[in-house]
């Protein structure tokens, strides 16, 4: 069955520090990951997405995430955080023979002064 | 501006009561779907519909029921037989029933709670 895993469920960081929030998948093909943050109350924007070539994908807001094969993941990065990134971030993934989304459960992300 | 409209924003529920949310979208998108977040639990797909007159059940179908009579339309209704109701509700599109490579695109949700 597929599933995707954030294994963080609160993360705190600096502003200014940086962030890596972790996506693991777990699919029989290449599956097609995307990133989503959600502010409360707020439905969900896409950051990025990866469907093929370069594995490492530029996102909106300075967000960047990875995709590593060989270890099932897809974890999203930003050099340094600001205040205005405090929110949920949801890692997802694209089955397209069967025009399906699994999500992730979410990371909350809070950024300290 | 192009995009999903969610309507109530918040909408409250009686004991027994059917309600009904509403999904509209001005992308001409073909594929709708619906989904119920819960708290620590993500996203979780309830419908979808990759076609006007066609729809199919997810995960978490039962207590819900939907109708895709126009394109641009998704409305979920939630039945009395969902015992627990309380969630915020995402309805979201994307552009192609066979997907060649579109994200999908979300409406702001509506909050439903039980009075």
């Amino acid at each position: 069955a597929q599933s995707v895993t954030q294994p963080d469920i609160h993360i705190t960081v600096s502003e200014g520090a940086s962030l890596e929030l972790r996506c693991n998948y777990s699919y029989g093909a290449t599956p097609y990951l995307f990133w989503y943050v959600q502010s409360p109350g707020q439905g969900l924007q896409l950051l990025l997405k990866y469907f093929s070539g370069d594995t490492l994908v530029q996102g909106i807001k300075g967000f960047e995430a990875e995709f590593k094969r060989s270890q099932s993941s897809f974890n999203l990065r930003k050099p340094s955080v600001h205040w205005s990134d405090a929110a949920e971030y949801f890692c997802a993934v694209g089955l397209y023979n069967f025009n399906k989304f699994y999500f992730g459960s979410g990371t909350k992300l809070n950024v300290k002064p | 501006d192009g995009g999903i409209t969610q309507s109530p924003k918040y909408l409250f529920r009686k004991e027994g009561q059917n309600v009904t949310l509403s999904c509209e979208q001005n992308l001409n998108h073909d594929a709708m779907y619906w989904y119920r977040q819960d708290p620590g639990q993500g996203l979780r797909l309830i419908y979808y519909s990759q076609i006007v007159n066609d729809f199919q059940k997810g995960d978490i179908a039962e207590g819900y029921s939907v109708s895709r009579e126009k394109k641009e339309s998704f409305p979920l209704t939630v039945t009395s037989a969902q015992k627990n109701p309380t969630a915020f509700y995402l309805c979201a599109s994307m552009a192609d029933r066979e997907g060649n490579n579109q994200p999908q695109h979300f409406g702001d949700g509506t909050r439903l709670s039980i009075l």
